[in-house]
């Protein structure tokens, strides 16, 4: 079945450690998102991808990085510079074409920094 | 700016006893407007999009319809399996622009 993968679904981090959070789709979409939620927060965006090799900043993307090497897959790395990283993590992909603006979720990343 | 805000941020129903709820928004022109449901540590799924004024979709017990200003998920005769974070979010007509969510309303439905 297609979907989307997000590994791990709980991570620990040790304060000034960099951390990155794998996102796989096969769902063939061309768009790609990491979204950070906060108990009683929406969704905040942090980058989004539309083509391979280019990504765009989103809200809060200050402490985040990330690539766009292939199609399929789009890593965040959250770094030490990120002053407050305990959050749930969801990644996110959308087509293009009929009925394509629905973004389709992975289950998340759960991050704790100890 | 463009932003959404959904009310309550919280509701508590009895099994069986029908609500709504709210999603209002300010966008300088509107694409679409989709609803998702999230259930605890899990990520979002999707529910409807909405398009324009005045449409109107179903799905068992739920309904969505949109006006220019708001848009309302009504839960009819709603059961403890309804129970999750209903997020709302609004996707702007400027081309590559990412979804805008709301904070979300928890519902609660006790037998």
């Amino acid at each position: 079945d297609g979907g989307i993968t997000q590994s791990p679904k709980y991570l620990f981090r040790k304060e000034g450690q960099n951390v990155t959070l794998s996102c796989e789709q096969n769902l063939n979409h061309d768009a790609m998102y990491w979204y950070r939620q906060d108990p009683g927060q929406g969704l905040r965006l942090i980058y989004y991808s539309q083509i391979v090799n280019d990504f765009q900043k989103g809200d809060i993307a200050e402490g985040y990085s990330v690539s766009r090497e292939k199609k399929e897959s789009f890593p965040l790395t959250v770094t030490s510079a990120q002053k407050n990283p305990t959050a749930f993590y969801l990644c996110a992909s959308k087509g293009f074409g009929s009925g394509a603006n629905v973004l389709t979720f992975g289950a998340g990343s759960r991050l704790t920094v100890l | 700016e463009d932003q959404v805000t959904q009310s309550p941020e919280a509701l508590r129903l009895q099994e069986g006893e029908s609500s709504s709820l709210n999603c209002s928004y300010t966008v300088s022109g509107l694409r679409g407007l989709f609803w998702y449901r999230q259930d605890p540590g899990k990520g979002p799924e999707f529910l409807f999009t909405l398009y324009s004024a005045g449409e109107e979709k179903e799905k068992e017990r739920l309904k969505a319809t949109l006006t220019k200003k708001e848009s309302f998920l009504h839960i009819t005769a709603p059961k403890p399996e309804d129970s999750a974070t209903y997020l709302c979010a609004v996707q702007p007509y400027q081309a590559g622009t990412a979804l805008i969510f709301g904070k979300g309303t928890t519902l609660s439905v006790s037998s």
